[in-house]
């Protein structure tokens, strides 16, 4: 079964730090680019970061440029999100997803929960 | 505020037509794919259309879309209650560099 599963996310303090992982299942996982896409309480879909299948070319929206970081690990099937200097702001349920803009992203996980609060 | 702009809400009846609007510029729609998704609460989101116009094995002929310079439009055809969620329409945008989503649009089956 083609599928991905998000994990790494709780509550952490505003400067803080975690790191979300994304595993993938089921496909030739370094064909893919894979997107981070966000949603905060009560808000809609936001384009968060992507890194391509080889994990050369990597994208990020504005609003975390400089303190998340994207990167993959295709022998572990795996993309990660470092999530640093976390501001409330950054409180949402974070989804990893497969696929270029152009294709659409046609495979997302569930989500992992983020939450910042002291 | 999102970079592409999406009606809030739309509302129409069971078996009856609705579209939905996704406004942007010549930096995203009017030189990019659009694609649009259905979002469920407490679900993952799910991928309708591609490439503009594009189905994916699965999705029903009820779901349509088109794009017409910086425009692009979801049509759903023969509304059924299980159609509500919230529709989101995405592109990329060359001069952020960056992937953007609409604001989303709340769909309800009256």
């Amino acid at each position: 079964e083609v599928q991905l599963v998000e994990s790494g996310g709780g509550l952490v303090q505003p400067g803080g730090s975690l790191r979300l992982s994304c595993a993938a299942s089921g496909f030739t996982f370094s064909y893919y680019w894979i997107n981070w896409v966000r949603q905060a309480p009560g808000k809609g879909l936001v384009w968060v970061s992507r890194i391509s299948g080889d994990g050369s070319s990597t994208n990020y929206a504005d609003s975390v440029k400089g303190r998340f970081t994207i990167s993959r690990d295709n022998t572990k099937n795996t993309v990660y999100l470092q999530a640093n200097s976390l501001r409330a702001e950054d409180t949402a349920v974070y989804y990893c997803a497969r696929g270029m803009f152009r294709d659409g992203m046609d495979v997302w996980g569930q989500g992992t929960t983020v939450s910042v609060s002291s | 505020q999102s970079v592409l702009t999406q009606p809030p809400s739309v509302s129409a009846a069971p078996g009856q037509k609705v579209t939905i609007s996704c406004s942007g510029s010549s930096s995203n729609i009017k030189n990019n794919y659009v694609s649009w998704y259905q979002h469920l609460p407490e679900t993952a989101p799910k991928l309708l259309i591609s490439e503009n116009n594009k189905r994916p094995s699965g999705i029903p002929d009820r779901f349509s879309g088109s794009k017409s310079g910086t425009s692009a439009t979801l049509g759903i055809t023969g509304l059924q209650t299980g159609d509500e969620a919230v529709y989101y329409c995405a592109t990329w945008d060359s001069s952020l560099s960056a992937g953007v989503f609409g604001g989303g649009t709340k769909l309800t089956v009256l």
